[in-house]
């Protein structure tokens, strides 16, 4: 699977949007964008995926650039609960593991 | 519906000894993977198994490690003769096919002595 790139870490204030990027310029046609978070403690969830076009569901957001060679998760009002680790991740068609990079660890201040 | 469910949540074993983590997937889920998380770091895939099947191991270590997901009951990864290296998260997923989100366990947390 193809390569993504994060920021380390990220501050947001509580209520406030958050957008996250994700750079992936090796994307190939059939590489679908997942992201996923990790709360302390806890195990993985699933938070968003897609293809080409922007998508959008009770967690988030996630605007796909055109050349698909980055995208952005875009949380609409941080709250606290929101603190966690954020994994842009690229699976393609026939794909079943997740590699899981280092991510974003997104800091929620009140 | 019952999430993905892992057994124990710790789990304490004295370098030599054998270590058995246990996963139930969701209902109607039929795929199932293991992940292991270090201490500071990352996730990382280790195996893939359907319904008798291992279908991709190629992240698990070559000597110790080994998978199940038997007909009737829960997949088992079992670690033998635990070393300290092997203390960790151990995350269970799983999904009712290949393409579609995963659902991960509250993880088992392994800590050898």
């Amino acid at each position: 699977d193809a390569k993504t790139t994060q920021p380390n870490s990220m501050e947001s204030n509580e209520e406030e949007p958050v957008h996250l990027p994700c750079n992936h310029s090796t994307i190939s046609g059939t590489d679908y964008i997942h992201w996923y978070r990790q709360l302390p403690s806890q195990g993985p969830e699933y938070v968003i995926h897609g293809l080409t076009s922007n998508v959008n569901n009770r967690m988030a957001s996630l605007a796909i650039a055109e050349d698909r060679k980055s995208s952005t998760l875009i949380l609409h009002r941080a709250t606290l609960r929101d603190a966690a680790v954020y994994y842009c991740i690229l699976i393609n068609n026939a794909g079943n593991m997740l590699t899981f990079g280092g991510g974003t660890r997104l800091m929620v201040k009140p | 519906n019952a999430g993905v469910m892992q057994n124990p949540r710790h789990l304490v074993r004295r370098r030599g000894q054998e270590a058995r983590l246990r996963c139930s997937p969701m209902k109607g889920h039929s795929h199932v993977y293991w992940y292991r998380q270090l201490p500071e770091e990352g996730l990382k895939f280790m195996v893939y198994l359907q319904k008798e099947n291992i279908i991709d191991e190629s992240g698990m270590p070559k000597e110790r490690f080994s998978a199940e997901f038997p007909k009737e009951g829960p997949s088992i990864l079992r670690i033998q003769q635990v070393v300290r290296g092997d203390s960790a998260a151990y995350f269970c997923a799983s999904s009712p096919d290949y393409t579609n989100e995963q659902f991960f366990g509250p993880g088992t947390r392994l800590t050898v002595l």
